[in-house]
């Protein structure tokens, strides 16, 4: 499996505000994915973040709300803009790196937004 | 209709015995399909991968029956540490594609 961090791993934040979410892997990874777990919920896929092009979003999320960069194969980072309490959540980013397309989570960025 | 749906539980179980959960997929071109385990405020983690011939690792058994679409789990002589819960993932993409989680069911093991 791969060893995944994410930063920060929680935050408040003040609604109107924006709030990027870094995740680093310990080895180049091919996919790379983010996903969100709102309150007593399962997880939603939000997009598929693509190493050198524009992320791929899942039907409901935008760019200018969720704006995604992956500037290589260890790192990405999800920024979640112009925050509203709806955006209290859990986002998790995943990557693919093994067979039958196993995916491993980072542990998360819990956010509460007032 | 939901992609992928699951029993939520809670399921209380006492400790010893044998559970077994279910789990319906709508989309038949699915390909991958797991089982993750959650625990409280904690990130999912796979437990097994699910194949069509049905696989096995230690007290857990996992099947998968394409044809009626659903996807089983058995957990055998149940610990206290098996109390979390437990996702149904599917993969409908053939590798290139996201995961799709069911809501997940609760599992309880009570001493």
């Amino acid at each position: 499996s791969a060893v995944i961090s994410q930063k920060p791993s929680r935050d408040i934040c003040q609604r109107g505000t924006s709030l990027t979410i870094q995740c680093q892997v310990d080895s180049q990874v091919t996919m790379m994915f983010w996903y969100r777990q709102q309150p007593g919920q399962s997880l939603t896929l939000i997009a598929t973040a693509n190493q050198g092009s524009e992320a791929t979003y899942e039907s409901g999320f935008v760019i200018d709300k969720f704006p995604i960069s992956r500037p290589n194969l260890t790192f990405s980072t999800l920024t979640v803009s112009n925050m509203s309490p709806e955006d209290s959540s859990i986002y998790l980013c995943s990557v693919d790196r093994g067979r039958r397309e196993t995916q491993y989570f980072g542990p998360g960025t819990r956010l509460l937004v007032l | 209709r939901k992609e992928v749906e699951q029993d939520p539980g809670p399921f209380n179980v006492p400790e010893g015995a044998t559970v077994a959960f279910n789990c319906t997929y709508s989309n038949s071109a699915s390909q991958s399909f797991f089982w993750y385990r959650q625990d409280c405020r904690k990130e999912p983690k796979l437990l097994m991968s699910v194949y069509s011939s049905g696989n096995e690792d230690g007290r857990f058994t996992a099947q998968l029956n394409r044809a009626s679409q659903y996807i089983s789990l058995l957990i055998r002589d149940s610990k206290l540490s098996d109390s979390a819960t437990y996702l149904c993932v599917v993969n409908s993409g053939g590798g290139a594609d996201g995961l799709t989680f069911g809501k997940g069911t609760h599992l309880i093991i009570q001493p």
